[in-house]
């Protein structure tokens, strides 16, 4: 059972627009900062987006991300089927002294 | 550019201590930076073990820490997981990571930014 919680999986067709959520509470998301990372089949996961909406430099700004209160979204738009991928959110949880991660949502690029 | 490596055993009997090694190349570790581990249990999520500062300062996810020692070696450029007492459900990927941390008015950020590849440990009698 992980701290953060996402829905298993999503599905859209490509060049539509996705969104993925991630629920907490005030002691991780609400009141830090949230990450997310995308985890393509058999390789390590890869930082997507840090501080709830901010993209490293290599990647493309078909992904976002937003936080209100208790809960973070990442919306991927345009998706391609190279975003076949599991993607995790994450942030630090000041209640356990840990950094906690969603369990996982699979997203299917039909 | 900054890689790290993970080297390990791959195959453990339940009771022993796991040791991990994780190889920083580009990137002098005694400049700065947290670096982590992070295990995910095949067909699982992920689960963060513990970090360590270039300085030495240790932090470690509760529900491990009366297993886990997270260590750095700055004369070799790596950091190292000991987890003792294993068993099957210490089965998982092993990642180490470059962690990026700081602290401001709006919370806490805590972010594994640069990740190695991963290695496969099997706890199996």
């Amino acid at each position: 059972q992980s701290v953060l919680t996402q829905p298993p999986s999503v599905s859209a067709a490509p060049g539509q627009k996705v969104t993925i959520s991630c629920s907490g509470s005030s002691s991780n998301i609400e009141n830090n900062y949230v990450s997310w990372y995308q985890q393509l089949p058999g390789t390590a996961p890869k930082l997507l987006i840090y501080d709830n909406n901010k993209r490293p430099s290599v990647i493309p700004d078909r992904f976002s991300g937003s936080k209100s209160g208790t809960s973070a979204t990442l919306g991927i738009s345009g998706l391609q089927t190279g975003d076949d991928a599991d993607y995790y959110c994450g942030t630090w949880d000041s209640s356990l002294s840990a950094v906690v991660f969603g369990g996982g949502t699979k997203l299917t690029v039909l | 550019q900054v890689q790290l490596q993970e080297s390990g055993p791959g195959l453990m009997k339940p009771s022993e201590t796991l040791a991990l090694t994780c190889a920083v190349s580009g990137y002098s570790i005694r400049s700065g930076y947290y670096w982590g581990w992070i295990r995910q249990p095949p067909g699982k999520g992920l689960e963060w073990i513990g970090s360590i500062h270039h300085r030495g300062n240790t932090y470690y996810n509760p529900s491990l820490e009366s297993r886990v020692i997270v260590s750095v070696d700055t004369s070799k450029n790596q950091f190292s997981l000991n987890l003792r007492s294993v068993t099957a459900a210490d089965t998982a990927v092993y990642y180490c990571a470059r962690r990026q941390y700081y602290y401001d008015r709006n919370g806490a950020s805590d972010v594994f930014d640069i990740w190695g590849q991963g290695t496969m440990v099997t706890v199996s009698s």
